[in-house]
């Protein structure tokens, strides 16, 4: 069974560009969910998508966007980048929304705004 | 109150030595409490978890021991191995009955080196 897969693995922007991020989940998983890894901040809640809506929304600008589409896959947007947006970007999946069955981290996107 | 406390953020022990986490919460609906491992290059993967009806939970050389009263759970590693050598993190969320706020609240991490 594959894992969350995410693309691309590395992403270097420049300051006030756009960077777009994607997720797949793992198949038959409903819930996508985006989180920043900033160095020593450890992981910071993003977003939360299930059946194709936004569920729940961290404490971001509303620069920090996305949207799942019909497959369940997800994809990050982040409009206007500021240097301290250069952070690892996780996401997850999960069977449902409730979160019982746990959640499953890809690799992460490595963004570097310069 | 959605916050969860971790320390400490770096940890040293010697192969075979035990290794102690210790997170703390303060928003008492909270009902899931997971570890998650990440080793560098990787995604965090899940490590043990527990609910709040069982105050330890053993799988292995990992236990989690959970303290509902003072709010606080800690990892612990028994028998450490260098290859144990790895950043955790602990996190609750809200599982609720059927619904969820559908996110995991992460503690920012522990960075454990076990040396041989």
């Amino acid at each position: 069974e594959a894992g969350v897969t995410q693309s691309p693995t590395h992403l270097i922007k420049t300051r006030g560009q756009q960077a777009t991020l994607r997720c797949s989940p793992i198949s038959g998983h409903t819930s996508v969910y985006w989180y920043q890894q900033a160095l020593g901040l450890g992981l910071q809640f993003l977003l939360w998508y299930d059946e194709g809506e936004e569920r729940n929304r961290g404490n971001f600008p509303p620069r920090f966007s996305g949207r799942q589409f019909p497959n369940y896959s997800s994809e990050l947007n982040v409009n206007a980048l500021e240097l301290e947006d250069s952070a690892l970007y996780l996401c997850a999946s999960s069977l449902d929304g409730t979160g019982r069955n746990g959640y499953t981290f890809g690799s992460g996107t490595r963004l570097t705004v310069v | 109150q959605q916050q969860v406390k971790q320390s400490p953020q770096s940890l040293i022990v010697q192969k075979g030595g035990i290794s102690i986490i210790n997170c703390a919460y303060e928003n008492t609906a909270f009902d899931y409490f997971p570890w998650y491992q990440q080793f560098p290059g990787k995604g965090p993967a899940l490590l043990i978890a527990i609910r709040p009806d069982v105050s330890e939970k053993k799988e292995g050389r990992f236990t989690i021991s959970f303290n509902k009263s003072a709010k606080q759970f800690s990892l612990h590693i028994m028998d450490s191995q260098p290859g144990d050598s790895a950043t955790y993190f602990c996190a609750a969320s809200i599982l609720g009955n059927g619904g969820s706020q559908g996110n995991l609240i992460f503690g920012k991490g522990t960075k454990l080196s076990v040396k041989p």
